[in-house]
């Protein structure tokens, strides 16, 4: 799986969006770019993935560049819960495991 | 739809003793995998199993053991517990790459917090 590289830490004031980027310049073709959060003491949450194309759901979108060497969680109005380790993972479809890097320590400032 | 159950959700062992960990993957999932994050870091890979067989294992030692049932749910055995054993395990739950055209998703329960005193 590739590697990705994020910001250690980041602030965002509540209701704003937060943009949250990841590099990931050795991805391969076959690989999805995956984000998970973890709020303190509780297990990872999934929250979007995509393979090239942006994509967006209830929680979040997804900006992934054209030459997808790097992408961008948007979370659009954050609030205080948003609070969390933002996880950026690479990983191909058919790979079982994930392997977590150090992750974006986000914190909303009221 | 039940996502990935994990139990007890905290406990307390002394050195030396055995544990084991209780895992139900979320509905429709046959593949569970176990991390282990100690305070402070990311998640580490234990190992995974599907068929009711070990699959895949990270870098940990013999005393970490696990099994799966034929309904998919499945057990983390840790035995001789050491002080550095303290720490969240979680379980991981998917389908056996069965659509490659959407990804594979992966999901967590919320996790074990086991401390070794």
């Amino acid at each position: 799986d590739a590697k990705t590289t994020q910001p250690p830490s980041m602030d965002c004031a509540e209701g704003r969006a937060a943009n949250l980027p990841c590099n990931h310049s050795t991805i391969s073709g076959n690989e999805y770019v995956y984000w998970y959060r973890q709020i303190h003491s509780q297990g990872p949450q999934y929250i979007i993935h995509g393979l090239k194309n942006n994509e967006t759901n209830e929680m979040a979108s997804l900006i992934i560049t054209e030459d997808r060497k790097s992408s961008t969680l948007i979370l659009p109005h954050a609030t205080l819960r948003d609070t969390a380790v933002y996880y950026c993972i690479v990983r191909g479809s058919s790979a079982s495991k994930i392997i977590f890097g150090s992750g974006t320590r986000l914190s909303i400032r009221p | 739809d039940a996502g990935v159950t994990q139990s007890p959700t905290h406990l307390i062992k002394t050195r030396g003793q055995q544990v084991t960990l209780r895992c139900s993957p979320k509905s429709g999932h046959d593949t569970v995998s176990w991390y282990q994050q100690a305070l402070g870091q990311g998640p580490q890979f234990i190992f995974q199993y599907y068929e009711e067989e070990e699959r895949q294992r990270g870098n940990f030692p013999d005393r970490f053991s696990g099994h799966q049932f034929p309904n998919y749910s499945s057990e983390l055995n840790v035995n001789a517990l050491l002080l550095g054993d303290s720490a969240l395990y979680l379980c991981a739950s998917s389908p056996r790459n069965r659509d490659r055209g959407t990804g594979n998703t992966i999901y967590f329960g919320e996790g074990s917090w086991l401390t070794v005193v």
